[in-house]
């Protein structure tokens, strides 16, 4: 696709409950990021995919947080048991293989844990 | 630790005034400073960056002026139009072969008419 597609936009879950957020990347780019923007706070690292392996995940909260990539495509990042501190607007970001320059970022899920 | 920091929070400015965003970083590792601007509802959207080896860079309205020896970088926008208003956040790159970025905490630009 033409950018990052993150789906869905939006979403209000219970407290307790496991969600399930999902990120398209740009066809072709080797690299995908999941950030969180907690309100007020700049992004934050959460985990990096080069193809389907996660060399870093040093920045995933707790062990409720994991996520994956298939196909050196489409990546799922899956909160289980949500609490309310996990509320956020999560981001994904897929870059080219070429260097540092090549970020694009998608528009994000907004989680609300109620 | 909070390894990239920014000021101020939020700012107000006139139309054509300048703007100035300032940035701190602490890991001299940091190769690469970008510069971001978010609009409510969208992802960050490179706007401008920055190599360490460059004491200025400037594309159209927007420069960013770098002190090496200081740590320090900062984001100008000349002549601001209210359709500079948005969140801005300075990040850094490097110290890495995965490239992932660290981000200031934002600073909120609202340019009045």
């Amino acid at each position: 696709g033409a950018g990052v597609s993150q789906s869905p936009s939006n979403k209000v879950t219970e407290k307790g409950k496991d969600v399930e957020l999902r990120c398209d990347p740009i066809s072709g780019h080797t690299a995908l990021y999941w950030y969180r923007q907690r309100l007020g706070q700049g992004l934050e690292f959460l985990i990096y995919f080069q193809g389907n392996s996660a060399p870093d995940k040093s920045g995933l909260p707790s062990d409720r947080f994991s996520a994956e990539r298939t196909g050196e495509s489409v990546s799922t990042l899956t909160i289980q048991r949500t609490q309310q501190e996990d509320s956020a607007v999560y981001l994904c970001a897929s870059r080219s293989g070429t260097g540092a320059f090549g970020y694009t970022f998608g528009s994000g899920t907004r989680l609300t844990v109620v | 630790q909070q390894q990239v920091k920014q000021s101020p929070q939020s700012l107000i400015v006139q139309k054509g005034g300048i703007s100035i965003i300032n940035c701190a970083y602490e890991n001299t590792a940091f190769d690469y400073f970008p510069w971001y601007q978010q609009f409510p509802g969208k992802g960050p959207a490179l706007l401008i960056a920055i190599r360490p080896d460059v004491s200025e860079k400037k594309e159209g309205r927007f420069t960013i002026s770098f002190n090496k020896s200081a740590k320090q970088f900062s984001l100008h926008i000349m002549d601001s139009q209210p359709g500079d208003s948005a969140t801005y956040f300075c990040a850094a790159l490097g110290g890495g072969s995965n490239y992932k970025l660290t981000f200031g905490k934002g600073t909120l630009l609202t340019v009045n008419p």
